[in-house]
């Protein structure tokens, strides 16, 4: 079953414009994190926010996440056209089993 | 090129045919992960591994499949009298998590399944 939901499903933007997804969840969490899945391939981790981090950059990602609210946003900021790609969510509980839980992800297009 | 290993790349079978998937994990990876992915959602947890030991296994998994991973490194996943509802992409995923920590899971490129 997934955790929960990601808002848009789809978006799409130009080159050098920012993209911005979000993702909610349901239960408590040890870590929180995304990753990127190209057209028929597997998925690509991004980065990954701890339950006790509100914010983390990494190049041109920034993420934060809101544990009193459940949520999280990715934001990519001056975007490339191969940046195109579905962006996943995930959660990992509190229990140490590395098991995480996806969202429905967000359908990115950048338009050169 | 995560380093995860999946064989075949696609497969085509017909409804009630046995399928076997293979999974090779990045070497020094103690975890093992499938999962199912289908048209547009997200993937779906279907079962783990440490090391040669299934810890856990969703409840969404049916009889019908059964997970292996004999001497903790490469895993197979059978499914049994296939369904055209089996038809998805089977992901596997590994990971290098210790004691205390969960760490990021690499991916392979998949198996996409069409039963017809």
């Amino acid at each position: 079953s997934q955790q929960g939901e990601e808002d848009p499903q789809a978006l799409s933007i130009q080159e050098g414009e920012n993209a911005t997804m979000n993702c909610s969840y349901k239960t408590s969490i040890n870590n929180l994190q995304w990753y990127r899945q190209n057209s028929g391939r597997g998925l690509v981790h991004l980065i990954l926010i701890r339950s006790n981090e509100r914010e983390k950059h990494s190049g041109r990602l920034r993420v934060t996440l809101d544990t009193s609210k459940k949520s999280s946003s990715l934001l990519i900021t001056a975007s490339r056209a191969a940046d195109t790609a579905s962006y996943f969510c995930a959660t990992a509980g509190s229990g140490n089993t590395g098991k995480l839980i996806f969202g429905q992800g967000t359908t990115l297009q950048v338009k050169p | 090129d995560t380093g995860v290993s999946q064989d075949p790349r696609h497969k085509i079978t017909k409804r009630g045919q046995n399928v076997t998937f293979r999974c090779d994990p990045i070497s020094e990876h103690n975890r093992l992960y499938w999962y199912r992915q289908t048209l547009g959602q997200g993937p779906e947890f279907l079962t783990y591994f440490q090391n040669e030991a299934q810890l856990e296994k969703s409840r969404l998994l049916s009889d019908r499949f059964s997970a292996e991973r004999p001497k903790g490194s490469f895993s197979t996943l059978e499914i049994q009298r296939t369904e055209q509802g089996d038809s998805a992409m089977y992901l596997c995923a590994s990971s290098a998590a210790g004691q205390l920590t969960n760490e990021k899971l690499f991916f392979g490129s998949g198996t996409q399944l069409s039963v017809l």
